[in-house]
């Protein structure tokens, strides 16, 4: 079974760049025509999907985050990454990855504060 | 800006039928929009319950069904068991960018 895990730094100050990371077991991030997305959910909020990597390398990001964003993809690793730039306080959220088979990640809560 | 609306909240009885529907600021929602449906309970990830408007996860519960209903998909669970209790979300998928609807908040009373 696919499991996915998220990790990076659980604070991240203002105007800075938040980076996390979802590491894959359980499968190879490579196969098939799989992709892999990245959501967030401020607290006592919604969900927002933030943006998603086919194994081709293909992004598609949320149009209102497009300009800060970048998702990556490590076959080596079997991981993939999403970057955040120029960060404010309205960043501060619950961060998971998920694939197209329905799985998802706990989740990592990343604040934004200097 | 592309809006996804679902009943903020909703309340059923232990061993009822309640629908949750998912509308869309563009129009009527069709196969084409792959409407997704997730559960998440305080604390806890979102669990995928539902994927292009019908299919389940091998984890998805018989008592959950998805269609379309009157332009909008729907989610529909018939026999509610008080473990049902949850926020439920949609997702629509809008050629190249999914957005999430608000979520409906689902009580079993």
């Amino acid at each position: 079974q696919v499991q996915l895990q998220e990790s990076g730094p659980g604070l991240v100050k203002p105007s800075q760049t938040l980076s996390l990371t979802c590491t894959v077991s359980g499968g190879s991030i490579s196969s098939g025509s799989s992709y892999w997305s990245w959501i967030r959910q401020p607290a006592g909020k919604g969900l927002e999907w933030i943006g998603r990597i086919y194994t081709s390398g293909t992004t598609n990001y949320n149009p209102s985050l497009k300009s800060r964003i970048t998702i990556s993809l490590d076959s080596s690793k079997n991981q993939f990454s999403l970057e955040l730039t120029s960060v404010t306080a309205a960043d501060t959220a619950v961060y998971y990855c998920a694939n197209n088979e329905g799985y998802w990640g706990q989740g990592t809560l990343v604040t934004v504060s200097s | 800006q592309t809006v996804v609306t679902q009943e903020p909240s909703l309340t059923v009885s232990p061993g009822g039928t309640v629908t949750l529907t998912c509308a869309s600021s563009t129009g009527a929602v069709t196969s084409a929009y792959y409407p997704n449906w997730f559960q998440q309970k305080p604390g806890q990830a979102p669990r995928t319950l539902i994927y292009g408007t019908s299919n389940k996860r091998s984890w998805t519960p018989a008592r959950f069904s998805g269609s379309l209903l009157g332009g909008k998909a729907a989610l529909t669970l018939s026999g509610v068991q008080p473990e049902d209790e949850a926020d439920y979300y949609c997702l629509l998928y809008y050629g190249g960018a999914w957005v999430f609807g608000g979520g409906t908040k689902l009580t079993v009373l």
